[in-house]
C-alpha cells in the first residue's frame, strides 16, 4: 500500500540553527500539505501545495519557515533559525484532489526538538 | 475562523462497552468532516469521511454521524478492544480548499 514519507522521524537541533524536513506524497497525489502538531493539540496547517504551487500559506511563519515543492513531488519545510517555541510534530500530507471527497493520507511525521 | 472542539479531552473505559466521542464545530459550512485515529508518536490514520450531504457513515465496529445545523459530528465506537486505546481527532475541511481544521482530540484508553 502506498505510504507518505518522512524524513528524519526525530530530529534534535539547537536554537538558532536551521533544520529541513523532507516530504514525499503519495505517487500521483497532487495535493501536499505541512502540519504542525504541539504536543497535546491537534495539528494545524502550515502550507498547502497544489502540485508546484502555494495554494495556502496563511498560518506559515514567513520569517523563519519556509516551504518547496519545485517538481510538483516531493517537498521540504525549512526553519531558519529555529526557535525553542518550535519544538513538535511535523506532518506531511497529500490527497488526489481537491475538495470535498478526498481523504488525506498522512506520513509519520518528523519530530523536532529545539534545545 | 472556524473552530473544532472535542470533549472529552480524555477517556477511560473497560473492554467491551460501546462509546461516543463527541465533536463540534462552529461554522456549519464544511464541505467534509473526517475522523482520525493517531497512536502515540505516530501519524495520523484517516478513519472515516463523511460528506456535507450525508449523515453518517460506518465501518466495521465505527460509526460516525454528522449534523450540520447543530455543529455536531459523533464517532461511535460498539464493542471497544484494548486495540482502540489512542487519540482520536476529528477535522472539518474548509471552504477554501480542503484544508483541515482539527479538534484538540478525545485520548481514550480501553482497559482489558
Amino acid at each position: 500500500e502506498a505510504e507518505v514519507a518522512q524524513s528524519p522521524r526525530y530530529k534534535i537541533t539547537e536554537k538558532s540553527q536551521a533544520v529541513a524536513f523532507w516530504c514525499d506524497p503519495i505517487s500521483g497525489h497532487a495535493t501536499l500539505y505541512w502540519y504542525r502538531q504541539i504536543l497535546g493539540q491537534g495539528p494545524e496547517l502550515l502550507v498547502q501545495f497544489q502540485d508546484e504551487s502555494v495554494v495556502d500559506d496563511s498560518q506559515l511563519p514567513k520569517d523563519r519557515f519556509s516551504a518547496e515543492r519545485l517538481k510538483g513531488v516531493d517537498s521540504t519545510l525549512k526553519i531558519q533559525p529555529a526557535e525553542l517555541g518550535d519544538s513538535a510534530m511535523y506532518l506531511c500530507a497529500s490527497s488526489l484532489e481537491t475538495p470535498p471527497t478526498d481523504t488525506q493520507y498522512f506520513g509519520p511525521g518528523t519530530r523536532l526538538t529545539v534545545l | 475562523k472556524q473552530e473544532v472542539t472535542q470533549i472529552p479531552a480524555a477517556l477511560s473505559v473497560p473492554e467491551g462497552e460501546n462509546l461516543v466521542l463527541n465533536c463540534s464545530f462552529t461554522d456549519s459550512a464544511i464541505y467534509n468532516l473526517q475522523w482520525f485515529r493517531q497512536d502515540p508518536g505516530k501519524g495520523l490514520t484517516s478513519l472515516l469521511l463523511i460528506q456535507s450531504s450525508q449523515r453518517e457513515q460506518t465501518s466495521g465496529r465505527l460509526n460516525a454521524s454528522l449534523d450540520k445545523s447543530s455543529g455536531r459530528s459523533t464517532l461511535y465506537i460498539a464493542a471497544s478492544q484494548p486495540g482502540d486505546s489512542a487519540t482520536y481527532l476529528c477535522a472539518a475541511a474548509t471552504r477554501a480548499g480542503n484544508m483541515l481544521t482539527f479538534g484538540g482530540g478525545t485520548r481514550l484508553m480501553v482497559k482489558p
